[in-house]
């Protein structure tokens, strides 16, 4: 176990709904990592927080948004869910922004969006 | 554009044997590139994280080699276990620090 919790594990949504998912980073990690692995596939990168800041975003659209509060636990919104949007979310806690550094992942939250 | 590519897509071996997972990439400027197992349902967890320097290393039964002029990378596993079943995911970071670009994996299968 990586210590990075998220919640909840599974959840279903209804087209055009908005839905939350959280995270717990490791104790000692300031550096946040979002990501959505479709079926089958490689995760694509979202977006990364850094001490409450956006440090970095992937190529998806502004309804999908995040939070990083001030213990580093961090927040994935997405607003006006569509079909294609169920996948995996993985978080992933590292204790730098810098990316040589080891990323932990959580063990993810299925979404499903009919 | 950024793009990882692994092969073979999958791959079945007996407990015991040896294999060789591939790695080829287009992203740069390049920082560092990870070999990635993630087992069905759970998170990806490393396995080795390699510089542009470093062109080994090691981790148990694990070897990845990264050959920066190609912009190749390989996954070699020894003496193959069944939990060793996975899918394994290379993934290219690149230098502006942000861009984390993963490969769609390569699922391994090893049958007793």
């Amino acid at each position: 176990e990586t210590g990075v919790t998220q919640s909840p594990t599974h959840l279903i949504k209804t087209r055009g709904q908005q839905v939350t998912l959280r995270c717990s980073s490791q104790s000692g990690h300031n550096t946040v990592s979002w990501y959505q692995q479709a079926l089958g596939q490689g995760p694509q990168f979202i977006f990364q927080y850094y001490r409450e800041e956006e440090n970095g975003r992937g190529n998806f659209p502004p309804r999908f948004s995040g939070l990083q509060f001030p213990n580093y636990s961090s927040e994935l919104n997405v607003n006006a869910l569509e079909l294609d949007d169920s996948a995996l979310y993985l978080c992933a806690s590292s204790p730098s922004e810098r990316t040589t550094y080891e990323q932990y992942f959580g063990p993810g939250t299925r979404l499903t969006v009919t | 554009k950024n793009q990882v590519e692994q092969s073979p897509q999958s791959l079945i071996i007996l407990e015991g044997k040896n294999c060789t997972l591939q790695c080829n990439y287009t992203v740069s400027p390049f920082s560092n590139l990870r070999w990635y197992k993630q087992d069905t349902g759970r998170g990806p967890v490393s396995l080795t994280i390699m510089t542009f320097s470093e062109n080994t290393k090691s981790n148990g039964r694990y070897t990845a080699t990264l050959d920066a002029d190609t912009k190749q990378s390989s996954l070699h596993i020894t003496a193959s276990q069944l939990s060793d079943s996975a899918s394994y995911i290379c993934v290219v970071i690149d230098n502006y620090g942000q861009n984390f670009v993963f490969g769609p994996g390569t699922r391994l299968s090893v049958l007793p």
